[in-house]
């Protein structure tokens, strides 16, 4: 069965400083992950995808992630945090058998203390 | 840029009441969906639709749900009879094509309180 667990519900970084939020999935066929961020009443925009290519993914914004098949893991980073990437961020796993079910994690609430 | 809208944002009912929740997907898309996040969990799949007719559903999607594309612009979904548990907020979705490396573009969602 597809799953996608966030290791962290929350993370605190300082302006300036890199950001990290973890993500493992679980998936029995070549995945298609994703990462969305929700900002306060907004709709969940893309950041990023993975779908079989390269396994670095840039994305908007200066974020990027890594998909690493021996780990089951798709983490995003963010080398310097901004103030406007205080957001909730979602990681999101589909594979060939859920094809347009998408499968969420429980999301990340990420502050960036000035 | 095109995005997905809703309406209502949020949406207060009686138990028993039916409720329509709205979205307009982006114009040149085909594929469109509905998932819910009840308060502290995860953001779960309902249905998705096309070619005015549901393509998959969920366990959660029953004989309650019901989703139709009433004119070339809306995609709604109607709950017939609202129970307490069907709090939750709403996201419409659409996708210009369909399978699972396909975008997903979400709506800022309908958060539905039934009392």
């Amino acid at each position: 069965a597809q799953s996608v667990t966030q290791l962290d519900s929350h993370v605190s970084v300082s302006e300036g400083t890199p950001v990290l939020l973890r993500c493992n999935y679980s998936s029995s066929y070549s995945p298609s992950l994703f990462w969305y961020v929700q900002h306060p009443n907004k709709g969940l925009q893309l950041l990023l995808k993975y779908t079989s290519a390269a396994t670095l993914v840039k994305g908007i914004n200066g974020f990027e992630a890594e998909f690493k098949k021996s780990e089951t893991s798709f983490h995003l980073t963010k080398p310097s945090a901004h103030m406007s990437d205080a957001a909730e961020y979602f990681c999101v796993v589909s594979d060939l058998r859920t094809g347009n079910q998408f499968y969420f994690g429980t999301g990340t609430s990420l502050t960036v203390i000035p | 840029e095109p995005e997905v809208t809703q309406t209502p944002s949020h949406q207060v009912t009686q138990m028993g009441q039916e409720v329509i929740l709205r979205c307009v997907p982006i114009s040149n898309h085909l594929y469109f969906y509905w998932y819910r996040q009840i308060l502290g969990q995860k953001v779960e799949f309902l249905v998705s639709f096309y070619n005015n007719e549901i393509s998959e559903k969920s366990e959660i999607f029953d004989d309650q749900f019901s989703v139709e594309r009433p004119d070339g612009s809306n995609f709604t979904l109607k709950i017939r009879s609202t129970k307490l548990e069907d709090s939750a907020m709403y996201f419409c979705a659409s996708s210009e094509q369909s399978g699972e490396t396909d975008t997903q573009y979400f709506g800022p969602g309908t958060r539905l309180t039934v009392l």
